[in-house]
């Protein structure tokens, strides 16, 4: 089944104490993106990868990295998370050509709360 | 890239169609318009996307004006599992950089029996 997925879909954690959000994707798209969703302020895009090794900053990009070392995988890493990092984040994907491009599919999110 | 304007709510009885604006006066001649929705807080999900001709699929149709500056999300059976935020996003293609920076606040659709 062509599907992006998120782990873990729930996450807990401290301040400071440095997290990863895995994305897989197995549909071979060359476009993977990270947004995070706050009540009132839709989704906003964190960062994104047109390619392999090939990254970008999205519209909130401070306090996050991403590697795309792998077309299948865009890691979400949080050196030192704050409370302000507490979110819902979603992982998307997408074909590289013209008539599919922003086309996205979604995973299922990761909720995540910095204590 | 274009903004897009969408009313916050709507709702609409179970069987009857569901007619979803959105207003988009600023785009351009190679931005496609997308529609998206999500059901709670699961990941949004792809629905229609269309440039000039009116498109359907087995999800929706999508009408867009002749000028383009608005275009209109049909579900022509809503049912209770369409109650969802919709989406309305228009970006260029045609171009390299990210594809859909921001997804607005969408209309909240209430579908009720």
């Amino acid at each position: 089944e062509a599907q992006v997925t998120q782990n873990p879909r729930y996450l807990i954690t401290v301040t400071g104490k440095k997290l990863t959000v895995t994305c897989s994707q197995n549909m071979n798209h060359e476009y993977m993106s990270w947004y995070r969703q706050d009540p009132g302020l839709g989704l906003r895009q964190i960062y994104y990868s047109m390619n392999v090794e090939v990254t970008d900053k999205g519209d909130v990009p401070e306090g996050y990295k991403v590697s795309r070392k792998e077309k299948r995988n865009f890691p979400l890493i949080l050196e030192s998370p704050s409370p302000n990092q507490t979110s819902l984040y979603f992982c998307a994907s997408s074909l590289e050509r013209n008539r599919d491009k922003g086309k996205l599919f979604f995973g299922s999110g990761t909720q995540l709360s910095v204590l | 890239d274009a903004k897009t304007t969408q009313p916050p709510s709507m709702d609409c009885a179970e069987g009857r169609a569901a007619n979803l604006p959105c207003n988009h006066s600023t785009i351009s001649g190679n931005e496609y318009v997308y529609w998206y929705r999500q059901i709670h807080s699961q990941g949004p999900q792809y629905i229609i996307h269309g440039l000039k001709n009116n498109e359907t699929n087995e999800m929706a149709s999508l009408i867009i004006t002749e000028d383009r500056k608005s275009s209109t999300l049909i579900l022509p059976h809503a049912t209770l599992r369409d109650t969802a935020v919709y989406y309305c996003i228009v970006r260029v293609t045609s171009s390299g950089g990210s594809y859909i920076p921001t997804f607005g606040r969408g209309t909240s659709l209430i579908v009720h029996p």
